[in-house]
């Protein structure tokens, strides 16, 4: 079963700073999706990569695919209160059908 | 409006006292899954459906049982609830359930379970 790991837990920043969460895997992804979840909802689908290699841009939040496909990261830039979430990252296993999340990374930005 | 709606929101309930929960899209979704999320690890997968005639089981489906006679809906029973499930439960639905790209998951909004 692939394992997604998941780094840090938490990161606890300032307004205007910079942060960066991974997704890393022993195994080969196929695809990977982040998400983001707020306190009281569900997650919500921030973007889907599927290139080695990939980057993607979605405003101030930049993922990159790592080219063995065996890890992820995710950049915020100049981080605002808003972006504060728990932070998924979600593969298919080796099974269609089946969709496993990492732990999540807790992100707080402060004012 | 399209979305995955759960009922109830919150539940507490007794050890062994059967209960459902009920999930619903309005997207015409071919696959639904259910998750369950713990602090510190993440959602789990309980189980899943490809489509109305496939179901399939997750990563964590002892204890709980999962029907769809529908495709619109894909209740979750707990036959004889016990403390250890406990937890928050999602919803989700997508179009299929094979490759991700083009394919966002969309949950529900989640029912807190308290099984004392």
């Amino acid at each position: 079963t692939q394992l997604l790991e998941q780094s840090p837990q938490f990161l606890s920043i300032q307004e205007g700073e910079n942060l960066t969460v991974y997704c890393n895997s022993s195994s080969v992804f196929s695809s990977l999706q982040w998400y983001r979840q707020e306190p009281g909802e569900g997650p919500v689908l921030l973007v889907t990569v599927v290139t080695g290699g990939e980057v993607k841009k979605l405003k101030r939040l930049t993922f990159q695919f790592g080219d063995a496909r065996k890890d992820s990261s995710l950049h915020i830039t100049a981080a605002q209160p808003g972006d504060t979430g728990l932070y998924l990252c979600a593969s298919r296993t080796d099974s269609w059908g089946k969709l496993q999340f990492g732990a999540g990374t807790q992100v707080v930005v402060t004012p | 409006e399209a979305q995955v709606t759960q009922n109830p929101r919150y539940l507490i309930t007794v050890t062994g006292k059967k209960l459902t929960v009920t999930c619903s899209q309005n997207m015409n979704h071919e696959y639904m899954s259910w998750y369950r999320q713990d602090p510190g690890l993440g959602l789990r997968q309980i189980y899943y459906s490809m489509n109305v005639e496939v179901t399939d089981k997750g990563d964590v489906p002892e204890g709980y049982k999962v029907s769809r006679k529908e495709k619109r809906n894909f209740p979750l029973i707990l036959e004889s609830p016990s403390p250890n499930q406990t937890s928050l439960y999602f919803c989700a639905s997508s179009l299929w359930g094979g490759g991700l790209a083009g394919n966002e998951q969309y949950f529900g909004p989640g029912t807190r379970l308290t099984v004392t």
